[in-house]
């Protein structure tokens, strides 16, 4: 079945390092895929997306590019924040059913002052 | 816009009672999916609905079940709840219809515990 893998957390940084997040997936098809981020006591937030092969979507100053070569969707932000950590979510849209996600188990990461 | 509101934010049930949580969708958007995220995992989808139908489940048993309503609101309920349902039940909306890719908007959650 479609499954995503994510990095396993935490990851911490300190303030205006470089952050990149791993995410490979297997699905069937040609899913869309989703970076979603879950603030302390929030729900998730859609963070950015891709809909098809080699396109890169942004956002805040993250992107992540769809790679169906490697199968993945790596999340990068170059200069990052104290106000960046979160829980972070990579996502593939099910192909055979559409509007579910498979969610892989989320990377948390903290930025130290 | 109104986002996705979901009641209430916290509940504490005993393991064999039913409860129903609620969730109204963001302004315009017609489906709601609901999902079940246990403490340090990623959400595991529940169900979807459409125009007031069932449109797609997860690997949940028959005494997770849902309604929708005219006005896309919707509710989810669980029967004989176990320990084991102890989690953050998010609720999501998105504009129906083929695309797929159409983004989830997600609720802050209802925090489901049972003792």
């Amino acid at each position: 079945g479609d499954s995503v893998t994510q990095m396993e957390g935490p990851v911490t940084l300190s303030e205006e390092a470089f952050l990149t997040i791993n995410c490979t997936y297997t699905a069937t098809g040609y899913p869309s895929l989703f970076w979603y981020v879950q603030y302390p006591g929030e729900g998730l937030q859609l963070l950015l997306k891709a809909t098809k092969a080699d396109d890169k979507g942004s956002n805040k100053g993250f992107e992540a590019t769809y790679r169906k070569e490697t199968t993945s969707f790596h999340l990068e932000k170059g200069s990052v924040q104290v106000s960046d950590s979160a829980v972070y979510f990579c996502a593939l849209s099910v192909t055979d059913s559409w509007g579910k996600l498979q969610f892989g188990a989320g990377t948390q990461v903290v930025v130290t002052p | 816009e109104t986002g996705v509101t979901q009641s209430p934010t916290h509940l504490i049930k005993t393991r064999g009672q039913q409860v129903t949580l609620r969730c109204s969708s963001q302004s315009g958007h017609n489906t709601v999916s609901w999902y079940q995220q246990a403490l340090g995992q990623g959400p595991q989808f529940i169900f979807q609905y459409y125009r007031e139908e069932e449109n797609g489940r997860g690997n949940f048993p028959p005494r997770f079940s849902g309604l929708q309503f005219p006005n896309y609101s919707s509710e989810l309920n669980v029967n004989a709840l176990e320990l084991d349902d102890s989690a953050l039940y998010l609720c999501a909306s998105s504009l129906g219809g083929a695309a797929s890719s159409s983004p989830l908007h997600f609720g802050n959650g209802t925090r489901l515990t049972v003792t």
